[in-house]
């Protein structure tokens, strides 16, 4: 099955800059790869999501980019503000055959500070 | 908007209990699915159903684990007997799309089992 591999566990940035995260996967048949934000006590929200036939997806301060090759993607948020902070999950899955679930890397806690 | 319902928001219950935990999925939506989330850890696909019938289950939905779409809008999770280890989160969500694609997820039940 697939396995999604997500690094840092924690990261913590300034306000204002950039902040990265990223993600590796096995299956190369996966074709979705969506990010959700969880703030504590909440449910996971989808912020951004790219699928196989693209290599970048950008939106507004949120940005994602693919590399099937290599089997990674990673979320770009510049100009970090404080409702930022949040645990991030990468997941990916098999839209329209194959494998229905998706599987979430095991998230990274944003810190923005002051 | 539409949004994913969970009742009840926390249950408490004694191990060897029978639960019963409740999902409105989006009305439009024709895939539904179970993730669980143990306290600090990452979000996990438990089962997957479409057309009422499952369509994926993980290892963790072992022969104590059960869902039903009893009438148009509910899907149940059943835990028959439950353990201390089945203390977690558990959210519901709907997706469009097979494979989980932009799937929507509810603001979970709290499963505390004592």
């Amino acid at each position: 099955g697939e396995n999604v591999e997500q690094h840092p566990s924690t990261l913590s940035v300034q306000e204002g800059d950039s902040a990265v995260i990223k993600c590796t996967y096995s299956d190369s048949a996966s074709n979705y790869f969506p990010w959700y934000k969880q703030e504590l006590g909440k449910r996971p929200q989808l912020i951004i999501d790219i699928r196989s036939n693209v290599g970048e997806k950008k939106d507004q301060r949120i940005a994602v980019t693919l590399n099937k090759t290599a089997k990674h993607f990673s979320l770009h948020i510049t100009e970090t503000q404080p409702e930022d902070s949040a645990v991030y999950f990468c997941a990916a899955s098999i839209v329209g055959g194959g494998a229905d679930g998706l599987t979430f890397g095991k998230g990274t806690h944003l810190i923005i500070q002051p | 908007e539409p949004e994913v319902t969970q009742t009840p928001s926390h249950q408490v219950t004694q191990m060897g209990q029978e639960v019963i935990l409740r999902c409105v999925p989006i009305s439009n939506h024709l895939y539904f699915y179970w993730y669980r989330q143990i306290l600090g850890q990452k979000v996990e696909f438990l089962v997957s159903f479409y057309n009422n019938e499952i369509s994926e289950k993980s290892e963790i939905f072992d022969d104590q684990f059960s869902v039903e779409r009893p009438d148009g809008s509910n899907f149940t999770l059943k835990i028959r007997s439950t353990k201390l280890e089945d203390s977690a989160m558990y959210f519901c969500a709907s997706s469009e799309a097979r494979g989980g694609g932009e799937a929507f997820f509810g603001q979970g039940t709290r499963l505390t089992v004592v």
